[in-house]
């Protein structure tokens, strides 16, 4: 199955509809933000990301929202397609401030099923 | 496709035992990343390398190595082998050791040890 057969939380959205992923980071000092997406026997995938100085950062079809007062995150994707089914993981880098390395922190990851 | 190999794809083995995974960074990227996705505790950062040189380190247990060479691939070397080091094993790049440089992953190298 998706990544190792986490017991992830799954948002189930009709084809065509909007969805939102959300996400609540943990680290106050993170500068920078990614949204991954991850399919069923593949690597993560890249999809967009967020400085902490923004606020909303836009691309095709998906839009970050990152309020920092409250750590959390959000992925939207418009008109939802059956090609976006997959795990999507939010990750932070800790150590951007730092300069000491480029780690990222991923979240726990939840699982979108587009219904046709 | 990211550009970022890793072989092999699986790998069983028996515990005690010693595997090696290998990874190639897209062209032109600098630093290898290695992570970790296991059913209890997602996805988790092991090391990192930038030019042949260790960069940043997370919760690497000691058994685990690695190593970047001059040609800028790199191994993770995985000794005395546990059940519980079964595990899709990922690999990424990116162009520098920036923080807001895009990591891009490998396919993963799915290690099963009985």
């Amino acid at each position: 199955g998706e990544s190792v057969g986490l017991h992830l939380p799954t948002l189930s959205v009709q084809e065509g509809d909007n969805s939102i992923i959300n996400c609540a980071y943990s680290n106050s000092a993170s500068d920078y933000f990614i949204w991954y997406k991850q399919e069923s026997g593949k690597g993560p995938q890249f999809i967009i990301d967020i400085r902490s100085n923004m606020d909303k950062r836009q691309g095709q079809r998906v839009t970050v929202l990152l309020n920092k007062t409250v750590k959390h995150l959000s992925l939207q994707i418009a008109a939802t397609q059956p090609g976006d089914s997959a795990v999507y993981f939010c990750a932070e880098n800790p150590l951007l401030r730092n300069n000491a390395g480029n780690m990222l922190t991923f979240g726990g990851g939840t699982r979108l099923m587009v219904k046709p | 496709d990211s550009g970022v190999t890793q072989t092999p794809k699986h790998l069983i083995t028996a515990t005690g035992q010693r595997v090696t995974l290998r990874c190639s960074p897209r062209s032109g990227d600098l630093s290898v990343y290695w992570y970790q996705q296991s059913l209890d505790q997602g996805l988790q950062f092991l090391i990192q390398y930038y030019n042949g040189e260790e960069r940043a380190k997370g919760n690497i247990l000691e058994r685990f190595s690695a190593q970047q060479f001059p040609d800028l691939h790199s191994e993770l070397n995985l000794s005395s082998l546990e059940l519980g080091d079964s595990a899709l094993y990922f690999c990424a790049s990116s162009k520098r050791s920036v923080g807001t440089d895009t990591q891009y992953f490998g396919p993963g190298t799915r290690l099963t040890v009985l």
